[in-house]
């Protein structure tokens, strides 16, 4: 049972464009949200969070939507860098407890 | 330098045999949890911690225990290792959780290898 799901396993993009990466949440007692981005042979890396009192939050090229009625967020990436190839995992949690649920990841290629 | 260090980073072991993994951070942080990175699964939280003597399961404890003795360490004990124990394990720390634009810190990973 699967309560976080990217359903893209990988998404390729074009220098410059924006990057769009999507997730999707089954669990109604989430809210507290998080992207973290992973290279190979690293731990994850924290990149944007978002509470479920807001639907948007900006942090420079990064942009967390979120749609609590469609329990859907998504990740905005503009422009897009060859840097930013790496895994993103969408990962959800409950402020009252201290559980978090990773997404698979989607393997996100920027091209040149 | 503020991290999470976790040790050691490499281990091939036999089914059976105890070992642990010991997991420190030097950020005074009060939340710490463990995690297992598998191929096409993700990340899976095994336990978790909120402060020092509390802790609980996550999605996927079954062969794990933890101990939170002290705020800085939380070790991951298998007491009796199998190969779909075999994976990449992650310990990571956060200050508080939850907190809107508080993140948790990874550590570098340690690769388990179960004959």
């Amino acid at each position: 049972d699967q309560q976080v799901k990217q359903n893209s396993p990988s998404l390729s993009v074009q220098e410059g464009r924006i990057s769009i990466l999507n997730c999707d949440y089954t669990n109604s007692m989430f809210d507290y949200f998080l992207w973290y981005k992973k290279y190979p042979a690293e731990g994850p890396t924290f990149l944007i969070s978002i509470s479920s009192i807001k639907d948007k939050n900006e942090d420079g090229r990064f942009t967390v939507f979120l749609n609590k009625s469609a329990k859907h967020l998504s990740l905005h990436i503009v422009p897009s860098q060859p840097g930013d190839s790496a895994v993103y995992f969408c990962v959800c949690g409950g402020t009252s407890y201290g559980k978090l649920t990773f997404g698979q990841g989607t393997i996100l290629t920027v091209h040149p | 330098e503020a991290q999470v260090t976790q040790n050691p980073r490499y281990l091939i072991t036999v089914t059976g045999k105890k070992l642990t993994v010991t997991c420190s951070q030097n950020m005074n942080h009060e939340y710490m949890s463990w995690y297992r990175q598998d191929p096409g699964l993700g990340l899976r939280q095994i336990y978790y911690s909120m402060n020092v003597e509390v802790t609980d399961k996550g999605d996927v404890p079954e062969g794990y225990k933890v101990s939170r003795k002290e705020k800085r360490n939380f070790p991951l004990i298998l007491e009796s290792p199998s190969p779909n124990q075999t994976s990449l394990y992650f310990c990571a720390s956060s200050l508080l959780f939850g907190r809107a634009g508080d993140t948790q810190y990874f550590g570098p990973g340690t690769r388990l290898t179960v004959l």
